[in-house]
């Protein structure tokens, strides 16, 4: 079975911290998503990353792929309470396939 | 633009009942699927579709049917309730070659 790993599982932080939460897994992906789920909403996607040691930001979060395309950091700087919400990393596992295959997620929450 | 629309938003069933789930999207996607939502267990694909006509399952079917006759529509049958089909339910949509999936704002189910 195949596993996408996310940690930490839950994250509280003050406002203006820095964080970073992992998605890893011993599969080698061709591409890597991250979404954010804030309660009683469905997932929304944040980035696609696909080259191995990509770097995207977006304002203030920066996703990163490793070298080696199975694992994947997100880096929020200066947290604001807007950030809580569900972290969920999601991959398409083997070729051919449609399927999207979440991680467990990190429940982030943010205190003003 | 509506994107993915599920209703109803909650449900209350008691146990041995039947209902089904609907879920519409309007932006052509050939790929829709069914995922369930419980604490700690993230996003688990119950049920997915390529195209109209064509269904497969996922990691946890038992318990559900769909059916997909046109593009737009992916309804998920619950055939006899059980307190184990608790959960949210999320229906989501993409396109065969845009791996970026779009949700719908889920079904909270309650079986009792």
């Amino acid at each position: 079975t195949q596993l996408l790993e996310q940690s930490p599982q839950f994250l509280s932080i003050q406002e203006g911290e820095n964080l970073t939460v992992y998605c890893n897994s011993s599969s080698v992906f061709s591409s890597l998503q991250w979404y954010r789920q804030e309660p009683g909403e469905g997932p929304v996607l944040l980035v696609t990353v696909v080259t191995g040691g990509e770097v995207k930001k977006l304002k203030r979060l920066t996703f990163q792929f490793g070298d080696a395309r199975k694992d994947s950091s997100l880096h929020i700087t200066a947290a604001q309470p807007g950030d809580t919400g569900l972290y969920l990393c999601a991959v398409v596992f083997g070729a051919g396939s449609y399927q999207l295959t979440f991680g467990k997620g990190t429940k982030l929450s943010v205190i003003p | 633009n509506a994107g993915v629309t599920q209703t109803p938003k909650f449900q209350v069933l008691k146990t041995g009942q039947s209902m089904t789930l609907q879920c519409a999207q309007d932006m052509n996607h050939e790929y829709m699927s069914w995922y369930r939502q419980d604490p700690g267990m993230g996003l688990r694909l119950i049920h997915y579709s390529v195209g109209a006509g064509i269904t497969d399952q996922g990691e946890v079917p038992n318990g559900y049917n769909v059916s997909r006759s046109t593009t737009e529509d992916f309804p998920l049958r619950l055939l006899s309730a059980a307190p184990s089909q608790t959960s949210v339910y999320f229906c989501a949509s993409r396109g065969l070659m845009n791996t970026e999936a779009f949700f719908g704002q889920g079904t909270r189910l309650t079986v009792v």
